[in-house]
Formats: C-alpha cells, sequence, structure tokens
C-alpha cells in the first residue's frame, strides 16, 4: 500500500514551458487534491476533485489545469510556466467526497521554473 | 473564516509534554479545529480534529476552551520525531484548507 505517489520528485523548467504533475493513490480514496507550497509559508489548495469526473478551483487556480484521470489518478497541468509557479506541489486524498478533515499527502514535487 | 493564531516557533524537552497553543477569538459556531503536521518538507500529516468537546487520539490531545476562542494540542511525550510544523486550522466542514506558517516546534535532547 504505496498510499499517494507523486511524480516527478524534482524538474526545472523554462519560462513557457509546459508540464504535468502525476498523482496516484491506491487508498480507493474519492477525493483528491493539488495544493502548493512557497518557501517558509503555509500550503494553498490549487484545485480538488470530490469524485471521479468532477473539478473545481481552489484559492490559486490561475495558470494551472487539471485532469481526474480515474478514480486512482489526478494531474495538474502547467501550460506554459512562469517564475511565480516556483514551489512544492503536494497532491493529497481523502476518503469522502466533500473536502474532509483527514487528507493524505504525498511527498511532493519540488519544482524550479527560470 | 477564523483568523488562527499561533506562536512562530517554541521549542520542548525530549520526554515532556508539548504544549502548542492557538488562538481563534472569532470562530463561529460551526467551525471545526484542526491538526496538521509538517516534518521536515514532507507532505503535512493529519493529527487531531475537534468541534467543542476535548479530543485524545493515539497522537495526541486536544484541548478546546469553553468559549472556542482558543485550544491547546498536546503532545503528551514528544520524541525528536515530533519535530515538526505544526498548522491549526479554523475551518467549516467541507470548505477547503487554508494552512498558514504554523508553529516550529523543536524537540531538544
Amino acid at each position: 500500500n504505496a498510499g499517494v505517489t507523486q511524480t516527478p520528485k524534482f524538474q526545472v523548467l523554462k519560462t513557457g514551458q509546459s508540464m504535468t504533475l502525476q498523482c496516484a493513490q491506491d487508498m480507493n480514496h474519492n477525493s483528491m487534491y493539488w495544493y502548493r507550497q512557497d518557501p517558509g509559508m503555509g500550503l494553498r489548495l490549487i484545485y480538488y476533485s470530490a469524485s471521479e469526473g468532477t473539478t473545481d478551483k481552489g484559492e490559486v487556480p490561475n495558470g494551472y489545469n487539471v485532469s481526474r484521470l480515474n478514480k486512482r489518478e489526478f494531474s495538474l497541468r502547467l501550460e506554459s510556466a512562469a517564475p511565480s509557479q516556483t514551489s512544492v506541489y503536494f497532491c493529497a486524498s481523502s476518503p469522502g467526497t466533500a473536502i474532509s478533515y483527514e487528507q493524505y499527502f504525498g511527498p511532493g514535487t519540488r519544482l524550479t521554473v527560470t | 473564516d477564523a483568523k488562527t493564531t499561533q506562536p512562530p516557533s517554541m521549542d520542548c524537552a525530549e520526554g515532556r509534554a508539548a504544549n502548542l497553543p492557538c488562538n481563534h477569538s472569532t470562530i463561529s459556531g460551526n467551525e471545526y479545529v484542526y491538526w496538521y503536521r509538517q516534518i521536515h518538507s514532507q507532505g503535512p500529516q493529519y493529527i487531531i480534529h475537534g468541534l467543542k468537546n476535548n479530543e485524545t487520539n493515539e497522537m495526541a490531545s486536544l484541548i478546546i476552551t469553553e468559549d472556542r476562542k482558543s485550544s491547546t494540542l498536546i503532545l503528551p511525550h514528544a520524541t525528536l520525531r515530533d519535530t515538526a510544523v505544526y498548522y491549526c486550522i479554523v475551518k467549516i466542514y467541507g470548505q477547503n484548507f487554508v494552512f498558514g506558517p504554523g508553529t516550529r516546534l523543536s524537540v531538544l535532547p
């Protein structure tokens, strides 16, 4: 039981490049989330998916798109990366179909945009 | 949403109880108090939550004052592995979390 896995662990992009961050969970959870954490700050919600086929914006969705590919997988895409998107990105999942108090987090993807 | 205030850092001796305070004086009746922690750049880990009663689980205890304007997270016997940033979050159930800067707890040998 791996929990929540994220790929890649590290990535460096040039401004304007695109990439997709992958997230998968093997706990049969309904809800999945993407957060970003900037240096010295707490986490901010980018997007979440309360169930397969649905996605909703969080606090900071601009510049990102998401896809809930199936119950297990939730990807985050940066279409045209900007230096302001340099951050650590965390994926999380939770059992219910509402934003749950008990979320399980992945190890994070450290993204640098130059 | 109710604003929370936590001290930026605290120290605790290994084996002693760590008491982490959180002020949430504008909390409303349907807002829960949640605690998470983040150990050295790992993903956050859920610890405990409560509405108005005190709560205890295998990790910690949560003490909420009767007027609900503040709470304390208690780690009864802190170990070096409890060194982390601890986040107090006040939210209505079902609304998205906002993690603030939290309290950096250092457990000292």
